[in-house]
C-alpha cells in the first residue's frame, strides 16, 4: 500500500515568488492536513481538508492557501512567499477526517526561501 | 485550546539503557494523544496512541507510554535503546478528531 506522497522533495525559491505543493494521500483517505515545521516554531497546523471542503484552518495568513480535488489528492500554496516561510511542510492523510485513525504522514517538501 | 509539554529537550542516553520521554499535556476537554518520531529529513512516523481503555499502549520498536490522567501525562519509555532509535521524538493530542497540536519535540540521541 502505498504511503503519502508530496512533491517535491525540495524547493528553493526567491523572495516574492509564490510556490505550489503537492500531497497524494493514501488511496481511500479522505482527509489530508498540512503542517509547517520550523526549528522555531515546531510543528503547527496550516489546514485540513476533507471531501474537498477545508474543515479546520490554522493561525497563518491569507497567503497559505489549499485545496483538495475529487481524487482526494491535495494542494497547498504560498503567494509573496517571505524569508519566514523556509521550513518542511507536512502534509497527513486519514480515512475518515478522525485523528483516532492516527495520522500518516508524507516525507515533507523542504522548501527555502533566497 | 490544548497545550503539549515536552521537559527535555534533548536526552543523551547509553546504548541498552532504558529510557523515558516526558510528555505533559494540558486539555479542557477528553483528548487523544500520540507519540511520533522523526528521523532526519523525514516525516513523522507514528509510534503509538491512546484513544481510551487500557492506559498502558504498546507502540512499534519497543515502544510504550502510560497514559495518567490525573498527572495529565502521556511517557513514553523503552527498556533497552538501540543506536537506530536516535530521532526526535514528538507528542501530540487532539480532542477528538480536531486538529493535531505537537510539543516542541525531545532529540534523543543514543551513546555507543
Amino acid at each position: 500500500k502505498a504511503g503519502v506522497t508530496q512533491t517535491p522533495r525540495y524547493l528553493i525559491k526567491t523572495r516574492g515568488q509564490q510556490v505550489t505543493l503537492s500531497c497524494s494521500p493514501i488511496s481511500g483517505h479522505r482527509s489530508v492536513s498540512w503542517y509547517q515545521q520550523t526549528p522555531g516554531q515546531g510543528l503547527q497546523f496550516l489546514f485540513e481538508y476533507f471531501s474537498e471542503t477545508q474543515r479546520n484552518k490554522g493561525n497563518f495568513p491569507g497567503r497559505f492557501s489549499g485545496r483538495q480535488f475529487s481524487n482526494s489528492r491535495s494542494e497547498m500554496n504560498v503567494s509573496t512567499l517571505e524569508l519566514g516561510d523556509s521550513a518542511l511542510y507536512l502534509c497527513a492523510s486519514s480515512p475518515g477526517g478522525q485523528a483516532n485513525y492516527g495520522y500518516t504522514f508524507g516525507s515533507g517538501t523542504r522548501l527555502t526561501v533566497v | 485550546a490544548q497545550s503539549v509539554t515536552q521537559l527535555d529537550s534533548q536526552v543523551p542516553v547509553f546504548e541498552e539503557a532504558p529510557v523515558e520521554l516526558r510528555c505533559n499535556y494540558s486539555s479542557s476537554v477528553s483528548v487523544y494523544l500520540f507519540w511520533y518520531v522523526q528521523y532526519p529529513n523525514q516525516g513523522l512516523q507514528l509510534l503509538l496512541k491512546y484513544l481510551s481503555g487500557s492506559t498502558l499502549v504498546k507502540g512499534i520498536n519497543g515502544f510504550e507510554a502510560e497514559f495518567n490522567k490525573s498527572q495529565t501525562s502521556f511517557h513514553l519509555r523503552k527498556p533497552s535503546v538501540h543506536i537506530s532509535d536516535t530521532a526526535e521524538y514528538f507528542c501530540a493530542v487532539t480532542p477528538r478528531g480536531e486538529k493535531l497540536t505537537f510539543g516542541t519535540g525531545t532529540r534523543l540521541t543514543i551513546i555507543p
